[in-house]
């Protein structure tokens, strides 16, 4: 079982301000999904990142998935309010074969305030 | 539009009791996911099932069980609710392998 570890666990910061999380493995992915949670409902998909170095941008937020294929961060600029959520990131097995399941971290709080 | 939706959305049970908690999802995936989340532990697999009549169990399956007898519902039952299964829980679908997961809404579950 694949285990991801991301940090920081609580991220409290002032409107305005950047800030970058991580998600960290030992084991190589064939994909990675960061999903966003807000209070009272279920994740909802932001990113899939497929390929080593790759970087998506969805206007504020920047996505890396790492060149070995095993970590990512998201990096926020000038964070607002709106961002406040739990963060998850998800990974899908490199095994191939008919396996659906995703593993997630335990995710980053965050909390931007006005 | 297509949806994922579960009922109740809140639940509070006794001790030993049976509950089932429903999902429903018209996006006509062949793949659905129960999970709960607790502080601490973040999303853990229950069950999944890859298509009709196919369940199998996740890391966290004792005192659950599902079936799968349509495409669209993947029931889960709490088979003699425990205060350990107090939680949020949480369906999701999707279309093959390693695509978007789709959430409902969630279950907050509370056995007294």
């Amino acid at each position: 079982t694949q285990l991801l570890e991301q940090s920081p666990q609580f991220l409290s910061i002032q409107e305005g301000e950047n800030l970058t999380v991580y998600c960290n493995s030992s084991s190589v992915f064939s994909s990675l999904q960061w999903y966003r949670q807000e209070p009272g409902e279920g994740p909802v998909l932001l990113v899939t990142v497929v390929t080593g170095g790759e970087v998506k941008k969805l206007k504020r937020l920047t996505f890396q998935f790492g060149d070995a294929r095993k970590d990512s961060s998201l990096h926020i600029t000038a964070a607002q309010p709106g961002d406040t959520g739990l963060y998850l990131c998800a990974a899908a097995p490199n095994s191939g074969g008919s396996n659906y399941k995703l593993t997630f971290g335990k995710g980053t709080l965050l909390t931007v305030n006005p | 539009d297509a949806e994922i939706t579960q009922s109740p959305r809140h639940k509070i049970t006794e001790t030993g009791r049976q509950v089932t908690l429903a999902c429903h999802q018209t996006w006509n995936h062949n793949n659905m996911f129960w999970y709960r989340q607790d502080l601490g532990h973040g999303l853990r697999l229950i069950h999944y099932s890859y298509g009709v009549q196919d369940t199998n169990k996740g890391e966290v399956s004792d005192g659950y069980s599902v079936s799968r007898s349509n495409t669209e519902d993947l029931p889960l039952t709490l088979e003699s609710a425990a205060s350990s299964q107090t939680s949020v829980y949480f369906c999701a679908s999707s279309v093959g392998y390693s695509e978007t997961q789709y959430f409902g809404p969630g279950t907050r579950l509370l056995v007294l």
